[in-house]
């Protein structure tokens, strides 16, 4: 059961590089999304996805851009990558029905420093 | 939204019930109350999610008040792998595009020792 499989695990860029951190899963889900932790904080949504063709943003999307051509894909693109953005990033997975989600699953993360 | 209110640290004795409150007094008819957990810096893990009656599973159990302004997640025996940062979460009312999306606060870390 791979479930929610996040790539890479470990990345350092430069400020100004691009790059997609990519998640996928096999459990047919709806909905897909992608939070940043920083450092002792909880987790910020960053954009999310309802189905294929549909995405929308969360509380932080400035500087990220996604999108969703198919139900096992959302990747999340860094256009200009800043130091702001040197985090953990987690996607998760969930089925959508009337509005809600229902129990989310994470995947285990992408280490993300921008120098 | 909703809000939640949780302690930020806690401790227990190994074996005992672990008891985790978290207060959410604004929280609306439709809105679930779900718990989460965080073990170190892995992705969260799903435990449990309740509307008005209580809930268990094999994890934990989840006790909400009448008035549902507060609930308490409770493991029953902690083992110290159950150390971790537990989140409590009402999902969003529905707004436009923002249904359903669940947002994380800080949490309550919780710590069993032996």
């Amino acid at each position: 059961n791979a479930g929610v499989t996040q790539t890479p695990k470990f990345q350092v860029l430069k400020t100004g590089q691009s790059m997609t951190l990519q998640c996928a899963q096999d459990m047919n889900h709806e909905y897909m999304s992608w939070y940043r932790q920083d450092p002792g904080m909880g987790l910020r949504l960053i954009h999310y996805s309802v189905g294929a063709g549909i995405t929308d943003q969360g509380e932080v999307p400035n500087g990220y851009n996604v999108s969703r051509s198919t139900t096992e894909d959302f990747p999340l693109r860094l256009l200009s990558a800043a130091p702001s953005q040197t985090s953990v990033y987690f996607c998760a997975s969930s089925y959508w029905a009337g509005g809600r989600t229902g129990e989310l699953f994470f995947g285990e993360g992408s280490r993300l420093t921008v120098l | 939204d909703a809000k939640t209110t949780q302690p930020p640290s806690m401790d227990c004795a190994e074996g005992r019930a672990a008891n985790l409150p978290c207060n959410h007094s604004t929280i609306s008819g439709n809105e679930y109350v779900y718990w989460y957990r965080q073990i170190h810096s892995q992705g969260p893990q799903y435990i449990i999610h309740g509307l008005k009656n209580n809930e268990t599973n094999e994890m934990a159990s989840l006790i909400i008040t009448e008035d549902r302004k507060s609930s308490t997640l409770i493991l029953p025996h902690a083992t110290l792998r159950d150390t971790a940062v537990y989140y409590c979460i009402v999902s969003p009312r529905a707004r436009g595009g923002s249904q359903g999306n669940l947002i994380f606060g800080k949490g309550t870390k919780l710590s069993v020792k032996p």
